[in-house]
């Protein structure tokens, strides 16, 4: 098992949608994870982060955690052509001192 | 102002040959970090200096040396330039160590072509 697993896409939402990006992970004993979206040809950044299992909403976006399932998910809510990225989920990864392990990403394409 | 920033843009070069890739963070980071990122999106990292100190160094060819003169500072240089050596080279800072649950923040990428 990878470890830190998305589906590499392209996902393809109509606009107004719901996107929905997937991430798991391998280390149970993971504690931080993190939402970085990266334009083509541009760096990545930072759009959401969460620490305990649940939901985080933040604007469109909404973080959701699953320890138990080792999963962690981002939706995008009233998705915009705007929105077409590629999402890389990253987990510290508690069996790895801590380093931060970046997912393969995801690519979403919004359809106006 | 940019937070973080990185030189050159874009390096196009033969291969044998040895460059520098240059960055500075002005948002008073202690940890910095050199990532590449290959032609599939994947992200690895590939240096983390802590306080000009060294504390991440990954399976790396030791051609890749990095060096870090003050916290706000960290220079990668590469020898002997090899194919396989071609990627976006991303600089990073964070308030402190991964592990701790830290955001990062990234420069806007070098492109290396070896040719």
């Amino acid at each position: 098992q990878k470890e830190v697993e998305q589906n590499s896409g392209p996902l393809s939402v109509p606009e107004g949608a719901i996107a929905s990006l997937n991430c798991t992970y391998s280390d149970r004993g993971s504690q931080s994870f993190f939402w970085y979206r990266q334009y083509s040809g541009k760096s990545p950044e930072l759009i959401m982060f969460i620490y305990s299992n649940g939901d985080k909403e933040d604007g469109r976006f909404t973080a959701q955690l699953n320890k138990a399932s080792q999963y962690v998910s981002l939706l995008i809510r009233d998705s915009q052509p705007s929105d077409s990225a590629t999402y890389l989920c990253a987990v510290n990864m508690n069996n790895q001192g801590g380093k931060l392990i970046f997912g393969q990403g995801t690519e979403l394409s919004v359809k106006p | 102002d940019t937070a973080v920033s990185q030189t050159p843009k874009y390096l196009v070069t033969q291969m044998g040959n040895d460059k520098s890739i240059k960055c500075e963070q002005n948002l008073g980071h202690d940890t910095m970090y050199w990532y590449k990122q290959d032609s599939k999106k994947f992200l690895k990292i590939m240096f983390s200096y802590n306080n000009k100190e060294l504390i991440i160094n990954e399976t790396v060819p030791n051609r890749f040396s990095p060096k870090s003169p003050d916290k706000a500072h960290l220079n990668l240089h590469i020898n002997s330039l090899e194919l396989g050596d071609s990627a976006v080279y991303f600089c990073a800072s964070s308030q402190g160590p991964q592990g701790l649950g830290e955001k990062l923040f990234f420069g806007s990428g070098t492109q290396l072509s070896v040719l």
